[in-house]
């Protein structure tokens, strides 16, 4: 069936950056958009950005702008998802997913990946 | 942006009981409003988009109603499986996403 692959938990220290990758499979990955949502422990979902996985642009939530990155290997079907300058307060579940369309104007997210455990700390 | 809110943010129900819970929106958002449920450890799977249409297999048990700014989901008989935290989710800005800050379903 449909999945998206995400890699696996990461260790880090404040300070340091990290890159998780989210890989398609059984879909035309460049015919969706991959989002990247994420989920403190006992928190809400809250948005990172997305990308066409087309033409490769992205759109960033502004509470992540300048230490978000989101790019695109449409030869492995994989987004990658980085963030930099990471604090304690970064510690979450990441989640990546795909963006599916109804009667062209309806967009949801139908397919998630089962999410990589970041725990930053010193 | 547009901020969205959910009531309760907790409910108690047993099995077989009606249950609804309401999300509302900052601004009017039409009806681009989608419905997800979370079990915990699990991600979140979508049950119903464009604030009504339910998801391809979800149970029908599952309604989704409203337009503007309030929204309604109601689990019309509540099953073991049903115990979760329910988010929405507005699609109305395509630039930001932003979902509520969830109610959680469990046992009475």
């Amino acid at each position: 069936q449909v999945q998206l692959v995400q890699s696996g938990a990461e260790v880090k220290k404040p300070g340091a950056s990290v890159k998780i990758s989210c890989k398609a499979s059984r879909y035309s990955f460049s015919s969706y958009a991959i989002y990247w949502v994420r989920q403190a422990p006992g928190k809400s979902l809250e948005w990172l950005g997305s990308i066409n996985a087309d033409n490769g642009k992205t759109t960033y939530s502004q509470n992540f702008q300048g230490r978000v990155s989101i790019t695109r290997d449409t030869s492995a079907s994989t987004a990658y998802m980085e963030l930099s300058s990471l604090r304690s307060d970064d510690t979450a579940v990441y989640y990546c997913a795909r963006e599916d369309f109804w009667s062209l104007s309806y967009y949801y997210l139908d397919v998630w990946g089962k999410g990589t455990t970041v725990l930053v700390s010193s | 942006d547009i901020q969205m809110t959910q009531s309760p943010s907790s409910l108690s129900a047993s099995i077989g009981d009606r249950v609804t819970m309401t999300c509302r929106a900052s601004q009017s958002i039409s009806t681009y409003l989608n419905w997800y449920q979370q079990i915990p450890g699990k991600a979140p799977k979508v049950l119903i988009y464009a604030a009504s249409t339910l998801q391809s297999g979800v149970p029908s048990r599952f309604t989704g109603s409203g337009s503007g700014t309030d929204f309604t989901l109601t689990i019309s008989s509540l099953q073991p499986e049903d115990f979760a935290t329910y988010y929405c989710q507005q699609s109305y800005n395509t630039s930001i996403l932003s979902f509520g800050p969830g109610t959680k379903v469990d046992m009475k």
